[in-house]
């Protein structure tokens, strides 16, 4: 079984520049998580959606990012303009079910930003 | 606010030893726990998890304990071995709701 796809898997922008990330969640999976890893802590939500539709994105900062899930499948993550506090590791996760009893969330590799 | 607390930022422990990584929490809505394992440029992978209704499970050389009373969970490993170095995250969630918040991490280090 394949697993979580991100790219790209690195990225150096300027403060002020906008990036992408996309994320291919593993087939079948509904749910799909991006999480933002600052270092030195663990990963914080930023937005969660079942099939194409947002359950959660309490803590995403909308001003800058914005995040799809069209047709339920693939996802992008971008942030418009970015900021040096940006930079992070973005993974994206996906789960099989909603209410799945194990919460089992399986993540992609991760796209390490740096903003300069 | 840290719902997810990991202390230890690091640990050493030598080969067939036991590692125990420790995790507490202050939500008390909190009633299903998990422990995510993450190398180097990869993404967290899943490892063992505990509801609430459990105090103790146990997986191979994995064995999670959890002190509700506490708040406290507990993560042994018997015994270590170096493919066991990695920083270990502890999770919480609310039974039924995927959103999972983590704690800091712990890096483990397994000396031969």
């Amino acid at each position: 079984e394949a697993g979580v796809a991100q790219s790209p898997r690195y990225k150096i922008i300027e403060k002020r520049q906008s990036v992408a990330f996309w994320c291919n969640p593993i087939s079948g999976h509904a749910t799909l998580y991006w999480y933002q890893q600052i270092l030195g802590q663990g990963p914080k939500l930023l937005i969660q959606f079942q099939n194409n539709g947002v359950v959660d994105d309490s803590q995403l900062p909308k001003d800058r990012f914005s995040a799809e899930r069209l047709k339920g499948v693939d996802s992008t993550l971008k942030i418009q303009p970015a900021k040096l506090e940006d930079s992070a590791v973005y993974l994206c996760a996906s789960s099989i079910n909603p209410g799945h009893l194990s919460n089992e969330q399986f993540f992609g590799p991760g796209t390490r930003l740096t903003v300069l | 606010d840290q719902q997810v607390k990991q202390n230890s930022p690091s640990l050493s422990v030598q080969e067939g030893r036991i590692s125990i990584l420790n995790c507490d929490y202050t939500n008390s809505m909190f009633d299903y726990f998990l422990w995510y394992k993450k190398y180097p440029a990869e993404g967290p992978t899943f490892l063992i998890s505990i509801s609430s209704i459990k105090d103790k499970n146990e997986d191979g050389r994995f064995t999670v304990f959890l002190n509700k009373s506490a708040k406290h969970l507990s993560l042994h490993i018997v015994p270590s071995q170096p493919g066991d170095s990695a920083v270990y995250f502890c999770a919480a969630s609310v039974e039924g709701n995927e959103k999972l918040t983590f704690g800091t991490g712990t890096r483990l280090t397994i000396i031969p």
